[in-house]
């Protein structure tokens, strides 16, 4: 059975940096792109960032570009969010999902996590 | 850029009827759309994908159709458990993945 779970959301102050983890399990890790989505609190899905298999794509929404900087380590089965700068805005539950097809990149989501929250406030 | 339109916003439905979802893309996708259903508190899960083809272990009263721009999504007799949001996605050109806005199905 297919798992992700992500870990290190919590509450952080504006312009500061926050890294989450996503722990993967159940399939072959580095056959499979990864993404990460998120969701503001009562809004819609918001695609932000994939990574592919080996990780030579790489990109971003605009609105986290420069930022913003995803990972993977194929040897750990773990996807990274390396978050900087962060805006009241980008408060919002963070889901790791996986990409459907096999070493392709299409961002056809067919896994998601449960999602982690992350609070920006002062 | 691509946009993903969705209506209507909210759709109220009786338990046992039919629901019908809509989807736009701004530029031709083929069959590249996905639906993805988000129910209260719980992670999306992915619904139908190549516009039609259901996910695995999705029941089949859930159907899916449209190329092009103009996509649907049909829930032939809702079930308790189908008062969620769902959520269309391109996949035709990555990146981005555009998801659009979300269509709310309440009980009537």
């Amino acid at each position: 059975e297919v798992q992700l779970v992500e870990s290190g959301g919590g509450l952080v102050q504006p312009g500061k940096s926050r890294r989450l983890s996503c722990a993967a399990s159940g399939f072959t890790f580095d056959d499979h792109a990864m993404h990460w989505v998120r969701q503001a609190p009562g809004k819609g899905l918001e695609w932000i960032s994939g990574i592919s298999w080996n990780s030579d794509n790489i990109d971003y929404a605009d609105s986290v570009k420069g930022r913003f900087t995803i990972s993977r380590d194929n040897a750990r089965n773990s996807l990274y969010l390396q978050m900087n700068s962060l805006r009241t805005e980008d408060t919002a539950f963070y889901y790791c999902a996986k990409d459907k097809y096999v070493t392709g990149t299409t961002g056809l989501l067919e896994n998601w996590g449960p999602g982690t929250l992350v609070t920006v406030s002062s | 850029e691509m946009v993903m339109t969705q209506s209507p916003a909210t759709l109220s439905v009786s338990p046992g009827e039919r629901a019908t979802l809509s989807c736009r893309a701004s530029q031709h996708i083929s069959t590249n759309l996905a639906w993805y259903q988000q129910r209260p508190g719980q992670a999306p899960r992915l619904l139908i994908y190549g516009a039609s083809t259901r996910a695995t272990g999705i029941p089949a009263r859930f159907s899916g159709s449209g190329s092009g721009t103009d996509f649907t999504l049909t829930i032939s007799s809702l079930q308790s458990e189908d008062f969620a949001t769902y959520y269309c996605q391109q996949y035709n050109d990555w990146p981005p993945n555009p998801f659009g806005g979300g269509t709310r199905v309440e009980i009537k």
